[in-house]
C-alpha cells in the first residue's frame, strides 16, 4: 500500500489510542483529503473522518483526527468493545488519484 | 435513500473481461456532483481505489494500475442508473471484493458502499 499504518495495535477499555498513517509529500503531506474508514469482519467500511479531521453525521465525537506533515492519525479516545475493528487510511494523492493505507488492526483487551 | 449494490460474475479466468455493474438508487447518476468508485479489496488484504465516473462523464483511474498491464475502463448507463466497470488482463492477485461507493465529491471520501461483490480470477 501506498500509506503506511502499523499493522496492529492494542489497549484497554477506556483508554485513548492513536493510529498513524504516514505518506509523502505527493500525498498526505500536500492533501487536506484524507479520510478514515472503520471495517468490522465481513462488513462494508465505514466513513468515520474525512477531509483530516470532519466527522460525518452520526459518528462518535470519540474518533478525531489530525495531520502533521506526512503523517495523518486518527485517535480514538475512550476505547470501547465495540472499537474493535481494521482502520484503514486514505489520501487524495494528485490528479484524481485515491490511495489507502495497509490497514490497522485494533483489539481492545 | 441512496442505495448501491454491485453484481457480477463470482468467478472468471484470466482470459476474460471482468464486467462489474453499481445499480444506483435514490439518485440519478446526472446530478451535478454525483460521483462513483470502484474500490476492491483482496481476502484479509488492504481496500485499494481502482476509478471513479462523475456526474458529468468525467473519469479517473488509479495512477498503479494505468502503468501495469490492467486494462481498466469505467463507464455509466445514466438510463439504468448504473457504473460499470470493466477489467482485461486479469490475474489472480486481481481476486477480492469489489466495491462501489459515492464520493462526497471534491472531497475524495466514501460515505455510502455497496455491500460488495466477491470475484475470483482463476489462471
Amino acid at each position: 500500500s501506498v500509506l503506511t499504518q502499523p499493522r496492529s495495535l492494542s489497549g484497554s477499555p477506556g483508554q485513548s489510542v492513536t493510529i498513524s498513517c504516514t505518506g509523502s509529500a505527493t500525498d498526505v503531506g500536500r492533501s487536506s483529503y484524507v479520510s478514515w474508514y472503520q471495517q468490522h469482519p465481513g462488513k462494508v467500511p465505514k466513513l468515520i473522518l474525512f477531509d483530516t479531521y470532519k466527522r460525518p453525521s452520526g459518528v462518535s465525537h470519540r474518533f478525531s483526527g489530525s495531520k502533521s506533515g506526512n503523517t495523518a492519525s486518527l485517535t480514538i479516545s475512550g476505547l470501547q468493545a465495540e472499537d474493535e475493528a481494521d482502520y484503514f487510511c486514505s489520501s487524495y494523492a494528485g490528479r484524481n488519484d485515491v490511495v489507502f493505507g495497509g490497514g490497522t488492526k485494533l483489539t481492545v483487551l | 435513500q441512496v442505495t448501491l449494490r454491485e453484481s457480477g460474475p463470482a468467478r472468471v479466468s484470466g482470459t476474460e473481461t471482468l464486467t462489474l455493474t453499481c445499480t444506483v438508487s435514490g439518485v440519478s447518476l446526472a446530478t451535478s456532483e454525483v460521483s462513483v468508485s470502484w474500490i476492491r479489496q483482496p481476502p484479509g488484504k488492504a481496500l485499494e481505489w481502482l476509478a471513479r465516473i462523475d456526474w458529468d462523464d468525467d473519469r479517473a483511474y488509479a495512477a498503479r494500475l494505468q502503468t501495469g498491464a490492467s486494462g481498466l475502463h469505467i463507464s455509466k448507463d445514466t438510463s439504468r442508473n448504473q457504473v460499470v466497470l470493466r477489467m482485461t488482463n486479469l490475474d489472480p492477485m486481481d481476486t477480492g471484493t469489489y466495491f462501489c461507493a459515492q464520493m462526497i465529491y471534491g472531497h475524495h471520501a466514501y460515505e455510502l458502499w455497496g455491500q460488495g461483490t466477491l470475484v475470483t480470477v482463476s489462471s
